[in-house]
């Protein structure tokens, strides 16, 4: 069935650091593919999306493109901010006509100042 | 506008006990989506309402889960007889449907955070 894997975190990096948090996924046919964000104490929030191959999902600074040929959707930022320290999530919507999504497991970042 | 709203946010039972759990979704979103969020198994989809069809229920890990909704607005995740591995936080989510597509933002609430003793 589909699937989503993503770094393990904790990441912890200092302010004004490059970010890459890595997301492969398995699906069949043409998922979607999302960036949710869980800031402390507030819900799941999306980030960015992109529905098809090359696509480019922007928000907030944060970029991730969807690579077909790697099946992947790495999330970037080049200038991390204290605020940014949340739990992301990396998602895809698969071939059903019903949105579900598939998570993974999470990455959690501390950006210290 | 008020976004997704879910009740209680906090609930405490005991092994075996039933349990309610409820969801508002945004005026006029007709999908709605359960979601489980664990310790060991992550965010995991439950079930999925789509305006009046037949729900899409592949994600309920057990017969002992169940959700309704009623008046296509209102919905209600009840889990019976309650094990310690149904601990989890229980997330629902809304978009709308008309007009959208299955990729459409879902917009999520924060959260029912269920500990079974």
């Amino acid at each position: 069935g589909d699937s989503v894997t993503q770094m393990e975190g904790p990441v912890t990096l200092s302010e004004e650091a490059f970010l890459t948090i890595n997301c492969t996924y398995t699906a069949t046919g043409y998922p979607s593919l999302f960036w949710y964000v869980q800031y402390p104490g507030e819900g799941l929030q999306l980030l960015l999306k992109a529905t098809k191959a090359d696509d480019k999902g922007s928000n907030k600074g944060f970029e991730a493109t969807y690579r077909k040929e790697t099946t992947s959707f790495h999330l970037e930022k080049g200038s991390v901010q204290v605020s940014d320290s949340a739990v992301y999530f990396c998602a895809l919507s698969g071939s059903s006509n019903t949105g579900k999504l598939i998570f993974g497991q999470g990455t959690t970042l501390q950006v210290k100042p | 506008g008020a976004g997704v709203s879910q009740s209680p946010s906090n609930k405490v039972t005991e092994k075996g006990k039933d349990v309610e759990l409820r969801c508002d979704p945004i005026s006029g979103h007709t999908a709605l989506y359960w979601y489980r969020q664990s310790l060991g198994q992550g965010l995991e989809f439950l079930i999925y309402f789509q305006g009046n069809s037949a729900p899409d229920k592949s994600g309920l890990p057990s017969d002992r889960f169940s959700a309704e909704r009623t008046g296509g607005s209102v919905s209600t995740l009840t889990i019976q007889r309650t094990q310690q591995e149904d601990s989890a936080v229980y997330l629902c989510a809304s978009r709308r449907l008309a007009g959208g597509a299955p990729t459409d933002t879902q917009y999520f609430g924060p959260g029912t955070r269920l500990t079974v003793l």
